[in-house]
């Protein structure tokens, strides 16, 4: 079953405005990644956000965390037509566990 | 794709026929994990290994059964592949094994008739 649930499924934006997507999420977690995939290429790392972080940068990428909502949101800012792909949330949950739990993702789509 | 390949890339299969797909690594992880992904579902994990001989079940495991012989391979078998493990299939390999970064191979595209 899955763990992540991103929100919206799919989002359409014109260059230059931010995006942001939301995940919510159901059990303790350790930490929460998001990934993107472009179309028909493997999922690709973007950043990691640890259960006790409330907010992480990485350059135009910004991820806020609210355990107590069971919740995160992905914002991308200065959107690109490059950026168009989908991006998922995964959850790595209490105890150390191996695993992540992939959400089923949000197309994003950049128009020029 | 951080050192990570699939073969093949693109298989088409028959109902009942065995199939193999191969991941490979060259950055000497020691977990590696097989995902399949289907429209609607994202990402389900089918089987993992967090060392040589050692794997367990994922979350969609049936009709699924791996091995992983040597640190830089892990095998994922369909014994009797059905038309319901069309599919595209995602190796990926994390270095420390404690959910932190994965690194995704670039995927095998299964069909089966």
């Amino acid at each position: 079953s899955q763990q992540g649930e991103e929100d919206p499924q799919a989002l359409s934006i014109q260059e230059g405005e931010n995006a942001t997507m939301n995940c919510s999420y159901k059990t303790s977690i350790n930490n929460l990644q998001w990934y993107r995939q472009n179309s028909g290429r493997g999922l690709v790392h973007l950043i990691l956000i640890r259960s006790n972080e409330r907010e992480k940068h990485s350059g135009r990428l910004r991820v806020t965390l609210d355990t107590s909502k069971k919740s995160s949101s992905l914002l991308i800012t200065a959107s690109r037509a490059a950026d168009t792909a989908s991006y998922f949330c995964a959850t790595g949950s209490q105890g150390g566990s191996e695993k992540l739990v992939f959400g089923k993702g949000t197309k994003l789509t950049v128009n020029p | 794709d951080a050192g990570i390949t699939q073969s093949p890339r693109h298989k088409v299969t028959e109902t009942g026929t065995p199939v193999t797909l191969r991941c490979h690594q060259t950055e000497n992880h020691r977990y590696m994990y097989w995902y399949r992904q289907d429209p609607g579902h994202g990402l389900r994990l089918i089987h993992y290994s967090y060392g040589v001989k050692d794997t367990d079940k994922g979350e969609v495991s049936d009709g699924y059964s791996v091995s992983r012989s040597k640190t830089e391979d892990f095998l994922l078998t369909l014994e009797s592949a059905t038309s319901s493990q069309t599919s595209v299939y995602f190796c990926a390999i994390t270095d420390r094994g404690r959910t932190d970064t994965q690194y995704f191979g670039p995927g095998t595209r299964l069909t089966v008739l």
